[in-house]
């Protein structure tokens, strides 16, 4: 089945440094990728996408590629600052079910000033 | 604006007792999803529903019932026979189109007392 596999943390980092957040997949088919983005005691929020290979999902200053040849969909931020501390998800959508997107299992990400 | 809306923000419930958790949607999305999440923890899949008046289990759905009588509604009933209730819910709905994903809710903390 389908499955998503990132990169376990916590992440700490001081504002202004690079940051790397490792997702790498497994699906039949053709399936659409996706980051979500969930601030402490709120829901998730879609941070970006991408639907095809090679093509690049982009928001907030935060980057992602969709590698279908490396099965990899890494998330990549130039210059963090306090406010992207957070839990990052990647997640999958198509492959085997449409209506079911597939998860990884949250990456913390804490941005120290 | 369209959206999904979680209510009770903050629930308490005293052990034994059954509880209804609400989340209605104003997207005309075709399916939705209930999650639980611990703290620390990814995310679970308790039940889900891709058309009015079907549903159905999800990984954890043991100790919860659901509904889903109109489009925009899929209320959760966490019963008295789930043994430790106390938890992060999140609400979601998608179109059912692999490159939508999902739109979540901001989520229910149920506390027992």
């Amino acid at each position: 089945g389908d499955s998503v596999t990132q990169m376990e943390g916590p992440v700490t980092l001081s504002e202004e440094a690079f940051l790397t957040i490792n997702c790498t997949y497994t699906a039949t088919g053709y399936p659409s990728l996706f980051w979500y983005v969930q601030y402490p005691g709120e829901g998730l929020q879609l941070l970006l996408k991408a639907t095809k290979a090679d093509d690049k999902g982009s928001n907030k200053g935060f980057e992602a590629t969709y590698r279908k040849e490396t099965t990899s969909f890494h998330l990549e931020k130039g210059s963090v600052q306090v406010s992207d501390s957070a839990v990052y998800f990647c997640a999958l959508s198509g492959g085997g079910s449409n209506y079911k997107l597939t998860f990884g299992k949250g990456t913390l990400l804490t941005v120290n000033p | 604006d369209g959206g999904i809306t979680q209510s009770p923000k903050y629930l308490f419930r005293k052990e034994g007792q059954n509880v209804t958790l609400s989340c209605e949607q104003n997207l005309n999305h075709d399916a939705m999803y209930w999650y639980r999440q611990d703290p620390g923890q990814g995310l679970r899949l308790i039940y889900y529903s891709q058309i009015v008046n079907d549903f159905q289990k999800g990984d954890i759905a043991e100790g919860y019932s659901v509904s889903r009588e109109k489009k925009e509604s899929f209320p959760l009933t966490v019963t008295s026979a789930q043994k430790n209730p106390t938890a992060f819910y999140l609400c979601a709905s998608s179109s059912g189109r692999q490159r939508d994903g999902y739109t979540f809710g901001s989520g229910t903390r149920l506390t027992v007392v």
